[in-house]
């Protein structure tokens, strides 16, 4: 069966400093992998999301850059953390071209940024 | 623009009381349209989902939801909720031709013993 891991699950960082959030995926193959933003009141917030090896597409101007050095695993870093930048971040899969199939949810990073 | 719309964000029913939970899409075509749950602190989990076909379709937990497309919504109901159904419910729709999917910004349920 299919799993998604993230970590690590909590995350508290001062202002200025590195971040690199991981995810893995198991169970599946060429999937296609999102990073979710989510914060209070403002529901799930596409970030990045990734067709393949090195293919990245960014949704948001921000802060915070992606990478998906192999199949199943898709990385969230920045080079320097803003206040703004906290929030429950959340990984995701889905198979197939177009999106009819469900995306799978991973349990999530809660970064706090201060 | 695309834009997904759950217009309340908090709602609050008795145990054994129906439930039902709005959502209104912004498209021009039908789009792919689902509803998740999200447990405290954790990941989503698809609740159902919606294509084509007949538009009442029937979920996981007893939930079903409605496709309209005069009105341009997806409603989602439970005709008996349980006290285990408290959490948030997030509706999304997904981009034909695309790999991208649009969440409302979440309706957060709360449950009276």
């Amino acid at each position: 069966s299919q799993t998604i891991h993230q970590w690590p699950a909590t995350l508290v960082q001062p202002v200025g400093s590195p971040l690199s959030l991981e995810c893995t995926v198991e169970g599946t193959s060429n999937p296609n992998l999102y990073w979710y933003r989510q914060a209070a009141g403002r529901g799930l917030q596409l970030l990045f999301y990734s067709v393949g090896i090195g293919q990245i597409s960014s949704e948001v101007p921000q802060n915070l850059s992606a990478s998906r050095p192999q199949d199943r695993q898709f990385i969230l870093s920045s080079k320097k953390l803003l206040l703004s930048d906290s929030g429950f971040y959340l990984c995701a899969w889905s198979v197939g071209v177009g999106p009819y199939n469900e995306q799978f949810f991973g349990p999530g990073t809660r970064l706090t940024v201060l | 623009a695309q834009s997904v719309t759950q217009p309340d964000i908090h709602i609050t029913v008795s145990e054994g009381a129906s439930l039902e939970l709005r959502c209104n899409y912004s498209y021009g075509a039908t789009p792919y349209l689902f509803w998740y749950v999200q447990s405290p602190g954790q990941g989503l989990q698809l609740l159902l989902k919606y294509f084509s076909g007949d538009t009442l379709v029937q979920g996981i937990k007893g939930f079903e939801a409605e496709f309209k497309r005069s009105q341009s919504s997806f409603n989602l109901r439970k005709p008996s909720v349980h006290w285990s159904d408290a959490a948030e419910y997030f509706c999304a729709v997904g981009l034909p031709g695309t790999y991208k999917y649009i969440f409302g910004t979440g309706t957060r349920l709360k449950v009276l013993a």
